[in-house]
């Protein structure tokens, strides 16, 4: 099947700062790519769907300036969450269709202090 | 709009006893389902999906599914439960036309009882 690959794993940041999380679709292109949350023992909450070469479309209650994302070419979609807090401590999952499938990236915990 | 609904957060079942998940969807048009399985810290992986065709769906490491229209079901059962299958069960719906987004149900936590 195919394969996405997100990085990175996981990543500790201070509050203020701000940090980038990359998810690359290694064997396939991907024009559309998705981002999730991930509350501890909850579900997945979709972020925002990222379009290559547009804008992405946030989900309702995202803040946009927050979690920018930029899919800039094929292969690469990348969100940053900007000046963190701990409240956005989270593991967030990106994914990408291929036909009827849905592929996953490892995810990303970060946690801010 | 599309829904999930996964009835039971916590399910614990001996080894090599029957593993029975449940999932009951709503949408306005004949869905697409899924069952992802999630290890800890881990992104999810396919066991199954239904798409068109036979309704009775084989996935890997011995689970199976069925859609069932006339009950919006599309439960997730496997014979002999295995060490190796606890885990977090998502089951995931998206429209056959549309976008391509998934909806997921709130998961269940799959133990298993040596």
């Amino acid at each position: 099947g195919a394969v996405v690959s997100q990085h990175p794993s996981r990543v500790i940041c201070k509050s203020g700062t701000s940090v980038k999380i990359e998810c690359r679709s290694l064997d396939f292109q991907a024009t559309t790519m998705f981002w999730y949350r991930q509350f501890p023992k909850q579900s997945l909450m979709l972020m925002a769907t990222s379009n290559e070469g547009s804008k992405a479309t946030y989900e309702q209650g995202v803040e946009k300036d927050k979690f920018l994302i930029n899919h800039a070419s094929l292969t690469l979609s990348t969100l940053t969450v900007t000046s963190a807090h701990p409240e956005d401590s989270s593991f967030y999952i990106c994914s990408a269709t291929v036909n009827t499938e849905a592929f996953f990236g490892q995810g990303t915990r970060l946690t801010v202090v | 709009a599309q829904s999930v609904t996964q009835l039971g957060s916590h399910v614990s079942v001996s080894e090599g006893a029957l593993v029975l998940l449940r999932c009951n969807y709503s949408s306005s048009v004949p869905p697409y389902l899924f069952w992802y399985v999630q290890y800890p810290n881990q992104g999810l992986q396919l066991l199954l999906k239904y798409t068109t065709g036979a309704t009775l769906v084989k996935g890997i490491n011995g689970f199976e599914a069925e859609f069932k229209k006339s009950e919006t079901s599309f439960h997730l059962t496997k014979p002999s439960a295995h060490m190796s299958d606890a885990a977090e069960y998502f089951c995931a719906v998206r429209l056959i036309f549309g976008n391509e987004k998934l909806t997921f149900g709130t998961g269940t936590r799959l133990t298993i009882i040596p």
